[in-house]
């Protein structure tokens, strides 16, 4: 299973944007990057994933590197809401649709205003 | 997104008993859904895995006699902790994955449900 590495902790200005990074250095060719966060004592809440290709949604912009062994995840304007853990997964893929998400650490975002 | 509902969202019962707690997707058929367990502090546990009408596969040492899963339709599971212990006490969340009404196939989560154990 292709494991992932984020910073423990990130700190954010209010209005800045926020760029939180992931390595995945053992992904494989088929497995995609999914990014959820959990704000604190709710459950966690999907934000964008990708596979090979730039992808933005209305909440956040992910940056795949070329060779796929790291990703950035990036919220434009960063917001107090927006203080959560930040969780990149790599989708376990146990057999077609049949895949398992499989939190690490995360990265605790904190924006200050 | 899809909305996954958890019922109750907290609870607090003595050791001993056992205790249920509800995972619904209400606008969505789930073929698969998913309890987790967070301590404080800690990541989000896989506990189990279960598609409607057959039985769930647990994760290694999560004890299937204890934590009873039943996934009876596409649109709600249960999870059961019998016998509840202090240590028992954590966020428990379940997740559901399906195709939404926009036809994507993904997986949501519920608000968790905080279970005490006195």
């Amino acid at each position: 299973d292709a494991k992932t590495t984020q910073p423990p902790s990130m700190d954010c200005a209010e209005g800045r944007a926020a760029n939180l990074p992931c390595n995945h250095s053992t992904i494989s060719g088929n497995e995609y990057v999914y990014w959820y966060r959990q704000i604190h004592s709710q459950g966690p809440q999907y934000i964008i994933h990708g596979l090979k290709n730039n992808e933005t949604n209305e909440m956040a912009s992910l940056i795949i590197t070329e060779d796929r062994k790291s990703s950035t995840l990036i919220l434009p304007h960063a917001t107090l809401r927006d203080t959560a853990v930040y969780y990149c997964i790599v989708r376990v893929d146990s057999g077609g649709s049949n895949y398992k998400l499989t939190f690490g650490k995360g990265t605790l975002l904190t924006v200050n205003p | 997104g899809a909305v996954v509902s958890q019922h109750p969202s907290r609870v607090i019962c003595k050791s001993g008993t056992s205790v249920k707690i509800e995972c619904r997707s209400l606008d969505f058929q789930a073929t698969t859904m998913f309890w987790y367990r967070q301590f404080p502090k800690q990541s989000l546990m896989l506990m189990a895995t279960s598609n409607e009408g057959s039985k769930a596969t647990y994760e290694q040492g999560v004890e299937k006699d204890k934590f009873l899963i039943n996934h009876a339709s596409l649109t709600l599971s249960t999870l059961t902790v019998t016998s509840a212990h202090p240590e028992d006490s954590s966020f428990y969340i379940c997740s559901a994955r399906g195709y939404n009404i926009t036809g994507l196939y993904e997986q949501y989560f519920g608000p968790g449900t905080r279970l005490t154990v006195t």
